[in-house]
């Protein structure tokens, strides 16, 4: 399974732009790059995917490299409820669909 | 959006006892299901990939004797920790998948073994 590279940790002032980084140099052709947060004492919530062009939904946006050996998670305008922390993960729908979390990264967020 | 609703949210028993964990898709039907371990600080880590109506596959070093998986129906499935143990507390989470689609999580289920 590919493995997936984040900062430990982030900080943001409220209602300013986020960009929360992920590096996957060994990802292949077939590998979604999924994105979920997960709140203390929850189940992660989904938040974008993308395979090779970038996404934006209600939530946020997923800038893709060129070559996919990275992506970039951009929450457009930090709030207090955005505080989490971000998996990026890779999934390969032709090998099980699995996912392997990585250690992600904890978002703070300043008032 | 898809809801996955996983019950109990926390149970609290003695050593020895066994605890089931149930895992529900209310507004779809799940072909697969997936259920993880997250202990505090740590990331989830997967235990086990469950398709209805087949054996589950765990992953390297989760003993099948000892976390019991059922996948009866499209929309339920079931983990049971046999005879658990202080050591097997932790957070538990499953998730439903119709595929290749996003996985949905449940809000998951404190396991506390005194």
């Amino acid at each position: 399974d590919a493995k997936t590279t984040q900062p430990n940790s982030m900080e943001s002032n409220e209602e300013e732009p986020v960009h929360l980084p992920c590096n996957h140099s060994t990802i292949s052709g077939t590998d979604y790059i999924h994105w979920y947060r997960q709140l203390p004492s929850q189940g992660p919530e989904y938040v974008i995917h993308g395979l090779t062009s970038n996404v934006n939904n209600r939530m946020a946006s997923l800038a893709i490299a060129e070559d996919r050996k990275s992506s970039t998670l951009i929450l457009h305008r930090a709030t207090l409820r955005d505080a989490a922390v971000y998996y990026c993960i890779l999934r390969d729908p032709n090998t099980g669909n699995q996912f392997y979390f990585g250690t992600g990264t904890s978002l703070t967020v300043i008032p | 959006g898809a809801v996955v609703s996983q019950h109990p949210s926390w149970v609290i028993c003695k050593s020895g006892t066994s605890v089931k964990i149930e895992c529900r898709s209310l507004d779809f039907q799940a072909t697969t299901m997936f259920w993880y371990r997250q202990f505090p600080k740590q990331s989830l880590m997967l235990m086990a990939t469950s398709n209805e109506g087949s054996k589950a596959t765990y992953e390297q070093g989760v003993e099948k004797d000892k976390f019991l998986i059922n996948h009866a129906s499209l929309t339920l499935s079931t983990l049971t920790v046999t005879s658990a143990h202080p050591e097997d507390s932790s957070f538990y989470i499953c998730s439903a998948s119709t595929g290749a689609g996003p996985q949905h999580f449940g809000d998951g289920t404190r396991l506390s073994i005194l």
